[in-house]
């Protein structure tokens, strides 16, 4: 069974601090996507990094893909209040015929102002 | 463009009881899955299809059912449900199953089983 676990499972932090979230497996993933949930809400779509040691920037957000495609970051730099939320990793693998999501347990962050 | 929407929203069962959880979208994706999300556990696949006609189990099938009859929609049957089936339920879908497509969630069903 694959498994995704991301760490650290819960983060309050003040306006304008830096954090990292990891996600972690021992399995291979021929993709890894990062969404951000609200409360009451689905969870968004933040990024896709589909290639071992790809980088990707999204204004304060930076997300890295593991070289081996088994782990990955998302990096915040200068945290703001709009930032809280519930952060999933979510890795693809191709089984059964077909391409499935694993997501992670998640990491809710709190950013105070 | 509505994306993907859910019905209900919220839902309290007793034991036993059965009941759907509709799930529409409006962009022709081929693609469609339901989840659930209980705490600490992230969200665990539990049907998904690949298109009209086509549906298979994911990480967590028992005790739900699904069928897809055309490609908007894609409901879950629960058919004697249980308290263990309490959870907030979400339906997503992709243009294809293909490596990277994006997913795109509804707002979620909250179920609470009495």
């Amino acid at each position: 069974t694959q498994l995704l676990e991301q760490s650290p499972q819960f983060l309050s932090i003040q306006e304008g601090e830096n954090l990292t979230v990891y996600c972690n497996s021992s399995s291979v993933f021929s993709s890894l996507q990062w969404y951000r949930q609200e409360p009451g809400e689905g969870p968004v779509l933040l990024v896709t990094v589909v290639t071992g040691g790809e980088v990707k920037k999204l204004k304060r957000l930076t997300f890295q893909f593991g070289d081996a495609r088994k782990d990955s970051s998302l990096h915040i730099t200068a945290a703001q209040p709009g930032d809280t939320g519930l952060y999933l990793c979510a890795g693809q693998s191709y089984t059964s015929g077909t391409y499935k999501y694993i997501f992670g347990t998640g990491t809710r962050l709190k950013v105070l102002a | 463009n509505a994306g993907v929407t859910q019905t209900p929203k919220f839902q309290v069962l007793k034991t036993g009881q059965s009941m759907t959880l509709q799930c529409a979208q409006d962009m022709n994706h081929e693609y469609m899955s339901w989840y659930r999300q209980d705490p600490g556990m992230g969200l665990r696949l539990i049907h998904y299809s690949v298109g009209a006609g086509i549906t298979d189990q994911g990480e967590v099938p028992n005790g739900y059912n699904v069928s897809r009859s055309t490609t908007e929609d894609f409901p879950l049957r629960l058919l004697s449900a249980a308290p263990s089936q309490t959870s907030v339920y979400f339906c997503a879908s992709s243009l294809t199953s293909g490596k990277g497509d994006t997913q795109y969630f509804g707002p979620g069903t909250r179920l609470t089983v009495l």
